[in-house]
């Protein structure tokens, strides 16, 4: 059973540049959650989707932008790359219908802003 | 709004010995707590989770975690660590509302298990 994939691994940007990274979720799960991890810190929230829409976006500019595909993979979308943006961005994919809210990551993809 | 707080960024203890990384919970309503640990350059794995019922929670790798709602935790504590725990460990919290449903992360506590 694959887990959450993620691509790429790394990508090194120039600032003013935009990215897509891609997000495969483990078999079963619909749900797809995107995190940024700054160095030293937590993961935060940026968005979440269901249903190939959107649901509450946590607190990103809408320089941050996403879309989920009808087999629930999704990608994270970021425009006009700022030094700031340089973290590590993690999928997670969970089920609508069951669990308690546990969510599974993918290894994530490193982004560095230059 | 739900938060959790980890009040250590870095824990020592030496191998064979036990361990406990403390978190603290803030929420409105009944808690769902959850453990990750992230290793070098990887994503975070799934320890344990609280959602109700035994105050103790077994997880993955010999982990548990205990509940307390009077002091608002969830410590993660182990009875004999290994080198091979050293590692980044978060504590989380669920934050479910009418449209989405995510994990508030605390900061971290890197733990060192040192031979």
């Amino acid at each position: 059973d694959a887990g959450v994939t993620q691509s790429p691994t790394h990508l090194i940007k120039t600032r003013g540049q935009q990215v897509t990274l891609r997000c495969s979720p483990k078999s079963g799960h619909d749900t797809v959650s995107w995190y940024q991890q700054a160095l030293g810190q937590g993961p935060q929230f940026i968005f979440q989707y269901y249903e190939e829409e959107e649901r509450q976006r946590g607190n990103f500019p809408d320089r941050f932008s996403g879309h989920q595909f009808p087999n629930y993979s999704s990608e994270l979308n970021v425009n006009a790359l700022l030094l700031g943006d340089s973290a590590l961005y993690l999928c997670a994919s969970s089920w609508s219908s069951g669990g308690a809210g546990e969510q599974y990551f993918g290894p994530g993809t490193r982004l560095t802003v230059t | 709004a739900q938060s959790v707080a980890q009040p250590e960024d870095q824990v020592n203890v030496a191998e064979g010995n036990p361990l406990t990384v403390k978190c603290t919970y803030s929420v409105s309503g009944n808690p769902y707590l959850f453990w990750y640990v992230q290793y070098p350059n990887r994503g975070l794995q799934f320890l344990l989770k609280y959602i109700t019922g035994d105050n103790l929670v077994k997880g993955s790798y010999g982990f548990e975690a205990e509940f307390n709602k009077s002091q608002t935790s969830f410590h993660l504590k182990k009875p004999s660590a290994l080198v091979s725990d050293s590692a980044l460990y978060f504590c989380a919290v669920r934050a479910l509302t009418y449209n989405t449903d995510k994990l508030i992360f605390g900061t971290g506590t890197r733990l060192q298990v040192f031979p």
